[in-house]
């Protein structure tokens, strides 16, 4: 099956710095790349949809400033948490679909975000 | 706004019984619902997935089942093994235009005792 590569797993950084995240889809094209993340003992919540080519649409509440998204190729989209602060701390996951239309979604790994 | 509610937060069950898993949702008008399993350091792994129009879906010693109406989906996980021992996720999607968003639920982490 289709499989989503996210990376790092888990991070630590100290307050100010900023974070990459990066995933990648590794046998198929994700035209579509959704960001969750997941605040502990809550719901996963969408942050922003990413579309390859084109800017990211960010849910509401969501400062597009500080959670930049790029989707530059088919098969990579990365996230970076720009100064990051200690309430930023989160568990960061994408997905995306196998193809156009699809309504199944494969998901990444997972990243633990831990910010000093 | 979509809300989903999963009850219970944690369920610990012997090894071998049966138990049922809920989810409730507030918006009726979905296009389809889903139930994920979701291991400690690791993604979401689809496991069932009910169209609006559907009651049921099986796969294995799985079935979940849906009651749009009710805003209700039950998972059902027959002879429970230490391996189903997960967090299980329900999350709905919306068929309004402009809302095909997932919504997810807290989830029940499961524990099953050898």
């Amino acid at each position: 099956g289709a499989v989503v590569s996210q990376h790092p797993s888990w991070v630590i950084c100290k307050s100010g710095t900023s974070v990459k995240i990066e995933c990648r889809s590794l046998d198929f094209q994700a035209t579509t790349m959704f960001w969750y993340r997941q605040f502990p003992k809550q719901s996963l919540m969408l942050m922003a949809t990413s579309n390859e080519g084109s800017k990211a649409t960010y849910e509401q509440g969501v400062e597009k400033d500080k959670f930049l998204i790029n989707h530059a190729s088919l098969t990579l989209s990365t996230l970076t948490v720009t100064s990051a602060h200690p309430e930023d701390s989160s568990f960061y996951i994408c997905s995306a679909p196998p193809r156009r239309g699809s309504e199944k979604l494969f998901f990444g790994s997972g990243t633990q975000l831990s910010v000093l | 706004k979509q809300e989903v509610t999963q009850i219970p937060a944690a369920l610990s069950v012997p090894e071998g019984e049966n138990l049922v898993l809920n989810c409730s949702f507030t918006d009726s008008a979905i296009y389809n619902l889903q139930w994920f399993r979701q291991d400690p350091g690791k993604g979401l792994t689809s496991l069932l997935l009910i169209q609006s129009s559907q009651r049921e879906q099986t796969s294995g010693r799985l079935n979940a089942s849906l009651d749009k109406s009710s805003g209700r989906s039950t998972l059902y996980i027959a002879a429970s093994q230490p391996g189903d021992s997960a967090t299980y996720l329900c999350a709905v999607r919306g068929s309004n235009f402009g809302n095909e968003k997932l919504t997810f639920g807290t989830g029940t982490r499961l524990t099953i005792i050898p």
